[in-house]
């Protein structure tokens, strides 16, 4: 069985930028969510996918997008990056269905915004 | 108000030690509940789900109290290995799905 995996996993960008981080699903899942953890604090929800649309959001602005591919794998993109948003971005999928909601996380990508 | 709270920690304690974590959460609509620990600079991985009839798994004991909103940890017999950051997880469906983690309490296991 193979696990999450993301890529890159460290990111250099500047202010202003946009940055694309793609992650994919552990074979078998269907759901795919993304966090934002900042050095210190709990991974922050971002949203979620299932079946290539979006499920849930948490408190983002709309500068953070994303999308799901047909086989579950998904991208998350930022658009004018700010210094901020600087953290360590977290995928996590699950099966979604039947009310199961454990969640298996890949290894993150370590985004830096100079 | 937070919308999960945990221990802010950090807790020290020797090995054999049991050590209890706790975490309150505000939404009542809450539907699932998960215990995950992260070690430094590392993911987060599942450690338990926590239901109301309470759940063990070895050294390891996790309740719920819907009517408190209230979930705990218990870890029995500390080891080393047992160092780490203890995150709480709420998951609602109600208006789209959110996860809320809390803010983690960290835990060192002393010789």
């Amino acid at each position: 069985e193979t696990g999450v995996t993301q890529s890159p996993t460290h990111l250099i960008k500047t202010r202003g930028q946009q940055v694309t981080l793609r992650c994919s699903s552990q074979s078998g899942h269907n759901t795919v969510s993304w966090y934002q953890q900042a050095l210190g604090q709990g991974p922050q929800f971002i949203f979620q996918y299932y079946r290539e649309e979006e499920n849930g959001r948490g408190n983002f602005p709309p500068r953070f997008s994303g999308l799901q591919f047909p086989n579950y794998s998904s991208e998350l993109n930022v658009n004018a990056l700010e210094l901020d948003d600087s953290a360590l971005y977290l995928c996590a999928s699950s099966s979604g269905t039947g009310g199961i909601y454990e969640q298996y996380f890949g290894p993150g990508t370590r985004l830096t915004v100079t | 108000r937070k919308e999960v709270e945990q221990d802010p920690g950090p807790f020290n304690v020797p090995e054999g030690a049991t050590v209890a974590f706790n975490c309150t959460y505000s939404n009542s609509a809450s539907q699932s509940f998960f215990w995950y620990r992260q070690d430094c600079r590392k993911e987060p991985k599942l450690l338990m789900s926590v239901y109301s009839s309470g759940n063990e798994d070895g050294r390891f004991t996790a309740q719920l109290n819907r009517a408190s909103q209230y979930i705990s940890l218990l870890i029995r017999d500390s080891k080393l290995s047992d160092s780490a950051t203890y995150l709480c997880v709420v998951i609602s469906v109600t208006g789209g799905f959110k996860t809320i983690f809390g803010a983690g309490t960290r835990l060192f296991v002393k010789a």
